[in-house]
């Protein structure tokens, strides 16, 4: 079966310092991945997806970055957070092993960010 | 016209209540429909996918697509309290591999 795994669950970072979220997903080969961020009342924001190793697609210009390094791994990056960028992080997996790439996504536990 | 459309609430029922909750989308590429369920603090659960028209059953929940009006359901019946939580609507379709989220519904089943 599949899983994904992301880390940490929570975390506190001053202004200004850098940022490093990865996920990583089990069980299955060639997934589209994506980052989302979860604001209070204003539902999911699409910030990056990959259709494949090396292949990043932004959604929403902003502070952040994201790579694949490897083919079920999936890093978000900042080289300096501001205060606008605390929220709830997600990382989803959906297609791979030869399904089709519009199906359904899963979803890790999420990252708590707050910048201070 | 925002792509799609989800009453946040919040919702509140009693236990043993129907509840329906929708969404309304205006892309007619949208092809693949699902259901979330998010508890607080928690990533999103997928709790039903269909695909292009139709219903779609399993447990106490059923999914209702009807693409002709471009507004998707979900029911659940006999609705207990551990249903509360946020429930999103997403969907997809043609060549995009996004996946578009409604806001999320915020449910209350009170004992």
């Amino acid at each position: 079966s599949q899983t994904i795994h992301q880390w940490p669950a929570t975390l506190v970072q001053p202004v200004g310092s850098p940022l490093s979220l990865e996920c990583t997903v089990e069980g299955t080969s060639n997934p589209n991945l994506y980052w989302y961020r979860q604001a209070a009342g204003r539902g999911l924001q699409l910030l990056f997806y990959s259709v494949g190793i090396g292949q990043i697609s932004s959604e929403v210009p902003q502070n952040l970055s994201a790579s694949r390094p490897q083919d079920r791994q999936f890093i978000l990056s900042s080289k300096k957070l501001l205060l606008s960028d605390s929220g709830f992080y997600l990382c989803a997996w959906a297609g791979g092993s030869g399904r089709a790439m519009n199906t359904e996504a899963f979803f890790g536990q999420g990252t708590r960010l707050t910048v201070v | 016209q925002k792509e799609v459309e989800q009453d946040p609430g919040p919702l509140s029922v009693p236990e043993g209540a129907i509840v329906s909750l929708n969404c309304t989308y205006s892309n007619s590429a949208f092809q693949y429909f699902m259901w979330y369920r998010q508890y607080s603090r928690k990533g999103p659960e997928l709790l039903m996918y269909t695909y292009s028209s139709g219903n779609k059953e399993d447990g106490r929940f059923t999914a209702q697509v009807d693409k002709s009006s471009k507004y998707i359901s979900l029911f659940i019946r006999d609705s207990q309290p551990s249903d509360s939580a946020t429930y999103l609507c997403a969907m997809s379709g043609g060549s995009n591999y996004k996946l578009t989220f409604g806001k999320g519904t915020l449910l209350t089943v009170n004992p």
